[in-house]
């Protein structure tokens, strides 16, 4: 059936390095992903979101990567800060409404100062 | 500050009480969602309202009642709950339309001792 994944449940970078989170998906049909950022005791922000007609996508100290091929998605931050100490989830727009989602397990990334 | 506020933030039940959660977005959306959130897993979409009507129940048990008396405002009934339904339930909002991104209150934490 239909899932989306990450490779990685933790990840730990020392401040200043960039990080990269994966996330696989199965459904080849998906057409819109997105990148959440939960932080304890907070719901999920949205970060960024890239469509399946892109391979990347920029924002603010982010990047999304799309590899339709492989079906794989990934999350780049540049210059890790303590404040980017949370859990991320990728997610799959489902049926073709924002907030209908597939969400995958996450991966938890801590900031050593 | 998403624009979705939920209460209460924490609640404890016993499994033969019924309670309310109470969802309520600012943001001028039509589109309500509920999510559960439990320990070690990903985000469950749970319901769905688009302008008022339910539109999809995720094979969620009966013992879950939403409703969604305006756009603005949704609730989640719940009664006779299991100590398994213990867990983070979250609310989000957006435009019915794809690619429309979803925002999400902060959640309530529920423990049905």
């Amino acid at each position: 059936g239909e899932s989306v994944g990450l490779h990685l449940p933790t990840l730990s970078v020392q401040e200043g390095d960039n990080s990269i989170i994966n996330c696989a998906y199965s459904n080849s049909a998906s057409d819109y992903f997105i990148w959440y950022k939960q932080e304890s005791g907070k719901g999920p922000q949205f970060i960024i979101d890239i469509r399946s007609n892109m391979d990347k996508r920029q924002g603010q100290r982010v990047t999304v990567l799309l590899n339709k091929t492989v079906k794989h998605l990934s999350l780049q931050i540049a210059a890790t800060q303590p404040g980017d100490s949370a859990v991320y989830f990728c997610a799959e727009n489902k049926g073709n409404q924002g907030g209908k989602l597939i969400f995958g397990q996450g991966t938890e990334l801590s900031v050593k100062p | 500050e998403t624009g979705v506020t939920q209460t209460p933030r924490h609640l404890v039940m016993g499994m033969t009480n019924k309670k309310s959660l109470k969802c309520e977005q600012h943001l001028g959306h039509n589109a309500m969602y509920w999510y559960k959130q439990s320990a070690k897993k990903p985000l469950e979409l749970m319901f769905v309202y688009n302008f008022k009507e339910q539109t999809e129940n995720n094979s969620v048990p009966s013992r879950f009642s939403p409703e969604c008396p305006n756009s603005s405002h949704l609730f989640l009934h719940l009664h006779t709950l299991q100590p398994e339904d213990s867990a983070l339930y979250l609310c989000a909002s957006s435009q019915p339309q794809g690619s429309s991104e979803a925002f999400f209150g902060q959640g309530t934490r529920l423990t049905v001792v």
